[in-house]
Formats: structure tokens, C-alpha cells, sequence
């Protein structure tokens, strides 16, 4: 089946700093990708829809500038949390949409602590 | 706007019982329904899907019908097993961006089957 990979798996950074998370298809081309974030014992929030080659699409409430969506390829978008703050830190997943199947598949996430 | 509501975990079940998660929504125009599980460690796997009224999406024992007429897609499994203990998400996509729209998901239930 398809497969989703995320980079790093969990990450530590201290307040103010910026950390990049990738987002990675395996084995199929994925014009669209989202990005989510997931709280404890809560649903996961589309954060940004993130199209290959042209500007991330984010959800009301979610700065644009503090969250860098890049999707370079039709295989990778990264986010880049800049300036980190103790409230971001979060579970953040990532999909990929296969046009071919019609279907969109999950990574693994990515558990980001600021301290 | 969208929503999905699914019960309250978590839900406790012996081995072989039968099980039901309950699941509706709130939606403009004909969203497409869909059930994750999310196993420990792991990303969220596509359990199974219903794209338009009266359809039934099955695999893996499970089901789950799209009732248009009460807006639910409740999640069901007729004998449960101790590997079926994850947490369950319903969540539907409103089909409006032409493929390109993010989910809109469930708290999410959490299941635990004891032997």
C-alpha cells in the first residue's frame, strides 16, 4: 500500500527556535498534501492544505507566517514551525493525497515539545 | 460548517463482543464518510469508506452504512478482538474542492478489548 514517512518522528527545541518537519510520499506522486495537528485526547485540525508548486492554503486561525508550508516536490512538503513556543507544542500529522486512488494516506506524525 | 461527532471513549469490551462506535455529522451538499484507526505507534490507516447515501463501507468485519435521512455512519463489528484495541476516527471530507480539501475529523474513540 502507500506510504507516508515523517521527519523527525519527535523533536525537542527550545522556545524560539524553528524546527522543520518533512513530510515524504514513498512510492506515489501527491500534487496535495495536509498538514494537521493533532492535541491530546482531540481530533486532528487541518492546519494547511499544501499544493505542489504554489502557495500553502491554511485554515482560519493558523498564522501563516509562524507556519512555513514548502512543497517542493511532488514527493516532499515540509513545515517549519518558526519561533517556537511552549503552546505549539503538539502531535503534527501530515497526508498525502493519491489522485490515482482517489484516497488520501497518513503519516506516522511528529511529536514537537518546546521547552 | 463541517463537523463530526462520535462518542466518548473509552470503550471497554470483552472478546467476541459485539461492537458499536457512533458517529454523525454535519455537512453541506454529499461529503464522503470514512473510518480510521489509529494503532499504537502508528499513523491512521483507512478502515473504511462510503462515498454517497445508502452505501456500505466494510472490511476487515467491520462496517459502517451512510444514512443520509439521520446524518450517521456508525462504525460496527459483530465479534471484537484484542487486536482490534486502537482509537477509531470517523471523518468525512465535503468533496467540495475537487479532491483538494482536507478531512474533518472526530475526537476520536478509543477501544480496548480484554481477553
Amino acid at each position: 500500500g502507500a506510504v507516508v514517512s515523517q521527519h523527525p518522528s519527535w523533536v525537542i527545541c527550545k522556545s524560539g527556535t524553528s524546527v522543520k518537519i518533512e513530510c515524504r510520499s514513498l512510492d506515489f506522486q501527491a500534487t496535495t498534501m495536509f498538514w494537521y495537528r493533532q492535541f491530546p485526547k482531540q481530533s486532528l485540525m487541518l492546519m494547511a492544505t499544501s499544493n505542489e508548486g504554489s502557495k500553502a492554503t491554511y485554515e482560519q486561525g493558523v498564522e501563516k507566517d509562524k507556519f512555513l508550508i514548502n512543497h517542493a516536490s511532488l514527493t516532499l512538503s515540509t513545515l517549519t514551525v518558526t519561533s517556537a513556543h511552549p503552546e505549539d507544542s503538539s502531535f503534527y500529522i501530515c497526508s498525502a493525497r493519491d489522485s490515482v486512488r482517489d484516497e488520501q494516506y497518513f503519516g506516522p506524525g511528529t511529536r514537537l515539545t518546546v521547552t | 460548517g463541517n463537523s463530526v461527532t462520535q462518542m466518548e471513549g473509552p470503550v471497554t469490551l470483552s472478546e467476541e463482543a459485539f461492537l458499536t462506535i457512533n458517529c454523525t455529522y454535519t455537512a453541506t451538499g454529499y461529503p464522503s464518510l470514512f473510518w480510521y484507526v489509529q494503532y499504537p505507534g502508528e499513523g491512521l490507516q483507512l478502515l473504511l469508506k462510503a462515498t454517497k447515501a445508502d452505501d456500505k463501507g466494510s472490511n476487515k468485519g467491520f462496517e459502517a452504512t451512510y444514512r443520509k435521512e439521520t446524518t450517521s455512519f456508525h462504525l460496527e463489528k459483530g465479534s471484537v478482538q484484542v487486536s482490534d484495541s486502537a482509537v477509531y476516527f470517523c471523518a468525512l471530507d465535503s468533496n467540495s474542492g475537487g479532491g483538494a480539501d482536507g478531512l474533518t475529523f472526530g475526537k476520536g474513540t478509543h477501544l480496548i478489548i480484554q481477553p
